[in-house]
C-alpha cells in the first residue's frame, strides 16, 4: 500500500482565519514533505521532516507553520494567509529519513488539499 | 545546478499510437530519474524510475522510459495510448549529492484524442 491520505480535500478560509491541513501515512515512511503546487505548475518544496524533526524549510514565509506529531502524521497550520496562497497543498513521503528521502528512494503524493483564501 | 526540461508544454497523439513525452536533465554525477503523472485536481502518481542498470525501465499502465546518458534525457513512452492516459506528466530528477530534493521539470500535458 503506497497510500498518503490529505484531509480536508478543499478548504476555503478568510485572510484573518486559522486552520490546519493534516496529512497521514502507514508506509512506515521516515520522510515527509508539504509541496505546494499551483495550476498547470510543478510542485514546490516548502517543508521535509526526516525522523518527526524538521529537516528544511524552503524559505517559507511564518504564516505556514509545520508540525509532525509522530511518524504518520504531518500538519500543516496556516494563519493570516493571502490570496496568493490559493493554491494545491500536496503532502508526500518516502522511505529514507537519514537524509530527508534521497538517494533513490520514490516519495508517494497524497491528492492534495485544495486551498482558498477570500 | 540541477535542472530538469520538458521542452513541449503539449503532446497530442491519437488513441492506438505511440507516444513519447521528451525530458531532459542536468545533474552533477549519476542521476536518479523520475516519472510521474497528475490527473485533474490530483496528487502526483509515480510511474517509474532509473537508478542504474537497464537503460530500459518499465513502470506503472504500460508506460516505459529509457534513460539515454550521452544525451542526459530520460523519454516517456507507451506503444499505444490510451484517452485514459490524458494527464499532466512531470519529469523528476535528483542528483546523488542532493538528498532530499527532487527537480521538477515544468510538465507535459499529453491529450489522447479518440
Amino acid at each position: 500500500d503506497t497510500e498518503v491520505t490529505q484531509t480536508p480535500k478543499h478548504l476555503v478560509m478568510g485572510m484573518t482565519n486559522k486552520k490546519s491541513l493534516k496529512c497521514e501515512q502507514h508506509m512506515g515512511h521516515r520522510a515527509m514533505y508539504w509541496y505546494k503546487q499551483k495550476a498547470k505548475k510543478p510542485p514546490e518544496l516548502m517543508f521535509v521532516y526526516s525522523y518527526e524533526k524538521l529537516s528544511i524549510n524552503e524559505s517559507v514565509p511564518s504564516r505556514f507553520s509545520p508540525e509532525c506529531p509522530n511518524s504518520s502524521l504531518l500538519n500543516l497550520h496556516l494563519h493570516a494567509l493571502q490570496p496568493e496562497d490559493s493554491a494545491l497543498y500536496l503532502c508526500a513521503s518516502s522511505d529514507s529519513g537519514t537524509s530527508g528521502g534521497g538517494g533513490a528512494d520514490t516519495q508517494y503524493f497524497g491528492p492534495g488539499t485544495r486551498l482558498t483564501v477570500l | 545546478a540541477q535542472s530538469v526540461a520538458q521542452p513541449e508544454d503539449q503532446v497530442n497523439v491519437a488513441e492506438g499510437n505511440p507516444l513519447t513525452v521528451k525530458c531532459t536533465y542536468s545533474v552533477s554525477g549519476n542521476p536518479y530519474l523520475f516519472w510521474y503523472v497528475q490527473y485533474p485536481n490530483r496528487g502526483l502518481q509515480f510511474l517509474l524510475k532509473y537508478i542504474t542498470g537497464d537503460n530500459l525501465v518499465k513502470g506503472s499502465y504500460g508506460f516505459e522510459a529509457e534513460f539515454n546518458k550521452s544525451q542526459t534525457s530520460f523519454h516517456l513512452k507507451k506503444p499505444s495510448a490510451l484517452v485514459s492516459d490524458s494527464a499532466l506528466y512531470f519529469c523528476a530528477v535528483r542528483g546523488m549529492d542532493s538528498s532530499y530534493k527532487l527537480i521538477f521539470g515544468s510538465g507535459t500535458r499529453l491529450l489522447v484524442r479518440p
